[in-house]
């Protein structure tokens, strides 16, 4: 079993819907989770780390369920700038371990 | 936030040469860093965790005398590229986590790699 599996997707979405990703992970001693956010030909860049009680920027709302082990990242009233592939990364102990990127498309 | 830097940020090379590309950390200190590889339109993938002072971990399927990494320093490592060949065509990015008890992980702006 992998560490984190993610859904690759791709998810093609209008302007405005709300979208929903998640990533579940493996071992139940993972301590920090993590959402990147990795345009077209460039590196991923850190959208929110995940905590515990959950953690809303914006339009970006990250939740952990420590009992299911699975992190979600939520999207609401999506822009067409948020078409993007969005990647978790699970540390655990001095492991780091990525999923393989969701990709999304909003769609005017 | 932290900042990690690549050079060079794009290279291309002729088949059988070897080609060096460095991580730096410019504004903080990594005993650890990571060098992953992405082909076009795939997921980032772990090739190798590279630690100051000692070797590096690869992952399974990468060749380590192929791969070769050196992490000299705390602010350093080097990834060099031995006798590349076309299939070795990739983005390379390299990360490094912060201390602190945060453990964010930033990226370097990658190096796109064409072997010809």
């Amino acid at each position: 079993r992998k560490e984190v599996e993610q859904d690759p997707g791709p998810f093609n979405v209008p302007e405005g819907a709300t979208v929903a990703f998640n990533c579940t992970y493996s071992n139940s001693a993972s301590q920090s989770f993590f959402w990147y956010r990795q345009d077209c030909r460039k590196e991923p860049k850190l959208l929110m780390s995940v905590y515990s009680s959950g953690n809303e920027d914006g339009r970006f709302t990250a939740q952990l369920n420590r009992a299911s082990q699975y992190i979600s990242l939520l999207i609401r009233d999506s822009k067409l700038s948020d078409s993007a592939t969005y990647l978790c990364v699970v540390n655990t102990g001095n492991q780091f371990y990525f999923g393989t990127g969701t990709s999304l498309t909003v769609i005017p | 936030g932290a900042v990690v830097s690549q050079h060079p940020s794009w290279v291309i090379c002729k088949s059988g040469t070897s080609v060096k590309i460095e991580c730096r950390s410019l504004d903080f200190q990594a005993t650890t860093m990571f060098w992953y590889r992405q082909f076009p339109k795939q997921s980032l993938m772990l090739m190798a965790t590279s630690n100051e002072g000692s070797k590096a971990t690869y992952e399974q399927g990468v060749e380590k005398d192929k791969f070769l990494i050196n992490h000299a320093s705390l602010t350093l490592s080097t990834l060099t590229v031995t006798s590349a060949h076309p299939e070795d065509s990739s983005f390379y990015i390299c990360s490094a986590p912060t201390s602190g008890g945060t453990y964010e992980q930033y990226f370097g702006p990658g190096t796109r790699l064409t072997v010809t």
